[in-house]
This record gives structure tokens, sequence and C-alpha cells, in this order.
């Protein structure tokens, strides 16, 4: 499986903009880019996924490079309730709906 | 939607106990996941069923886990005999089929709540 490199922290102000950083440089051509994030003492939920142009969503934006090596999830503004640990995670469309979790970031959100 | 349900929230047993975790996939969901999650080792994928058949199991620990689909809307989770070292949160999760457009929304997981296991 082609394997994601994460932070495994990141702080960030209330109200300001957050960039999470992924990196995934054995990407192959039929692999989608996940995110999920954890929040404290729930399950995963989807934030957004991608294959080659940026996409929006109500949550979130995200950056996919030209070369598909590396991505990057935007929180426009972080707030107290985006505290949580984002995972990326790469997607084979060839190998059915399973989703393979690494360590993640964690995200603190400071007031 | 309510969701994706998981049976019992907590659950506290004795080793060598038999414990059954539940699950009750989002309805029209043909993809069904079990994983666990833990400190040391984050969150892994147990096994997964489309339309009710198992097609991986590989993640399954040892003989002592065993899971099965009876039909559409229900999962079980089974350890016999539990041991100290299967405490852990186990999650549940479904989707659709994963056909369709980048942003169709359908190669989405939905977990549920999960079910914290401690076996002492």
């Amino acid at each position: 499986d082609a394997k994601t490199t994460q932070p495994n922290s990141m702080e960030s102000n209330e109200e300001e903009p957050v960039h999470l950083p992924c990196n995934h440089s054995t990407i192959s051509g039929t692999d989608y880019i996940h995110w999920y994030r954890q929040l404290p003492s729930q399950g995963p939920e989807y934030v957004i996924h991608g294959l080659t142009s940026n996409v929006n969503n109500r949550m979130a934006s995200l950056a996919i490079a030209e070369d598909r090596k590396s991505s990057t999830l935007i929180l426009h503004r972080a707030t107290l309730r985006d505290a949580a640990v984002y995972y990326c995670i790469l997607r084979d469309n060839n190998a059915g709906n399973m989703l393979t979790f690494g360590g993640g970031t964690r995200l603190m959100v400071k007031p | 939607d309510a969701g994706v349900i998981q049976s019992p929230r907590h659950e506290v047993t004795e080793m060598g106990q038999e414990v059954t975790l539940r699950c009750k996939p989002i309805s029209g969901h043909d993809y069904l996941f079990w994983y666990r999650q833990t400190m040391m080792r984050g969150l892994e994928l147990l096994i997964y069923f489309n339309n009710n058949v198992p097609i991986d199991d590989s993640g399954m620990p040892e003989d002592r886990f065993s899971a099965k689909m009876p039909n559409a809307s229900f999962s079980t989770l089974k350890i016999q005999p539990s041991e100290p070292r299967d405490s852990a949160v186990y999650f549940c999760a479904s989707s659709r089929r994963r056909f369709g457009t980048v942003n169709s929304g359908a190669n989405v997981l939905t977990f549920g709540a999960g079910s914290r296991l401690t076996v002492l």
C-alpha cells in the first residue's frame, strides 16, 4: 500500500487558517487522496477526498500538488471544535473501499 | 438516517469470557468494516464485508476473533476467549459501492461511535 507521511502534531489559533500537510511520494495513478478526522471520543469522520484537482466542500479544501506527491488540507477558519486527529489516507481505486489509517496529525486549536 | 449503530458502547469483562460486539450499518450501504483502535497500534482494519460476504479478514488477530454478517443490516464481531490485550475501541463503518465520480460521495466510510472493550 502507498504510504503517507504527516507531522505528528500541529497548533493553530482559533479563527485562523490551518494548513495540514501530507506527503505521499509513492502514490499511484489509481490512488484517491482521502482525509478523515477523529474528534475526541468519537469515530473517524469523512472530511474530503480528491484525485487530481483541488476540491472544496463545506468543511475544508484539499489542495493537491501537480505531481500528486503531496497534498494539503486547508481549514479556512479553525474553531475549537476542529481540534482532532486528521488522517491523510490513500485509497487504491482497484482495491475496494478499504482504508488503511496511519498515525495522523493531532491538531490543537488555541483560543 | 441514524448512522452506523454500535452496541454496546462500553463493555467490561473478565479474561476468558466471550464478547460479542454488534453493528447496524446504514441502510443501502453494501460494504461493512470492523476496525480496532489502541494507543499502541492506532486504527487497524480487522475485516470487511461486501454484500454480506467477507472479502478480506487478514487483519483479524487470531482464531479467537470471528465476524459474521448474516444479513445486510447486522454484523457481529466475536472474541472467544477474550484476553486483556484485546482491550481497545472497536469501530464499525459502512459505505456504498465505490463507483461514481470523485465528488459523488460513493466512496465515503461512515463510522459508528465505537465500542470500548476492557478485558480485566
